[in-house]
């Protein structure tokens, strides 16, 4: 596509249910990001795909939170048992995944977790 | 993580007049830098990058001034517009593998007419 798709673009779930969160990135791009923004905040490192592999899920900031990436392309991110300070955007991002090169955005979702 | 705090920085312009935002970064060994735009509701747009080997570099009304010597780096707006009040975030391309990328505190930008 265009750009980054995200899906959906707002969820609203009860707590204790489990969400999948879902990131098309722009074909072609190898590297993957998710990042979390609470309200009014900055964004929150989550994890990094290159390919299918995740170098880096250092900030996950649980074992409630997973993701996934298969083909190279779409990536899941799944919060399990969602807690209300889970609400956030979550926003993916790719690139190219050279060293040099900038990162697009998707628009995010925004999960509300009541 | 790299969030921050409730309360994110201010700067407050008349409009026509020049804009500077500033960033601190936090790795000596991050050799791209970038700096996004986030209006309100949506994802951060990609706005200028530059290279350590650089010191300056221009855009459309955009310069971005890079200081390794102290981590800084800096985002200049000429003649800046209501349409550039937004939330700006600068980033940085860090070590191990140069991949992960890492956001800096934003600054609001806030144009007066």
């Amino acid at each position: 596509g265009a750009g980054v798709s995200q899906s959906p673009s707002n969820k609203v779930t009860e707590k204790g249910k489990d969400v999948e969160l879902r990131c098309d990135p722009i074909s072609g791009h190898t590297a993957l990001y998710w990042y979390r923004q609470s309200l009014g905040q900055g964004l929150e490192f989550l994890i990094y795909f290159q390919g299918n592999s995740a170098p880096d899920k250092s900030g996950l900031p649980s074992d409630r939170f997973s993701a996934e990436r298969t083909g190279g392309s779409v990536s899941t991110l799944t919060i399990q048992r969602t807690q209300q300070e889970d609400s956030a955007v979550y926003l993916c991002a790719s690139s190219q995944g050279q060293l040099r090169t900038e990162a697009f955005f998707g628009q995010g979702t925004r999960l509300t977790v009541v | 993580g790299e969030s921050v705090g409730l309360h994110l920085p201010t700067l407050s312009v008349q409009e026509g007049d020049n804009s500077i935002i500033n960033c601190a970064y936090s790795n000596s060994a991050s050799d791209y830098f970038i700096w996004y735009k986030q209006e309100s509701g949506k994802g951060p747009q990609f706005i200028i990058d530059i290279r350590s080997n650089m010191d300056k570099r221009q855009g459309q009304r955009v310069t971005v001034l890079l200081n390794k010597t102290v981590k800084h780096l800096s985002l200049q707006i000429a003649a800046t517009q209501p349409g550039d009040s937004a939330v700006y975030f600068c980033a940085e391309k860090a070590p191990p593998g140069f991949q992960k990328l890492v956001f800096g505190t934003g600054t609001r930008l806030l144009v007066s007419p």
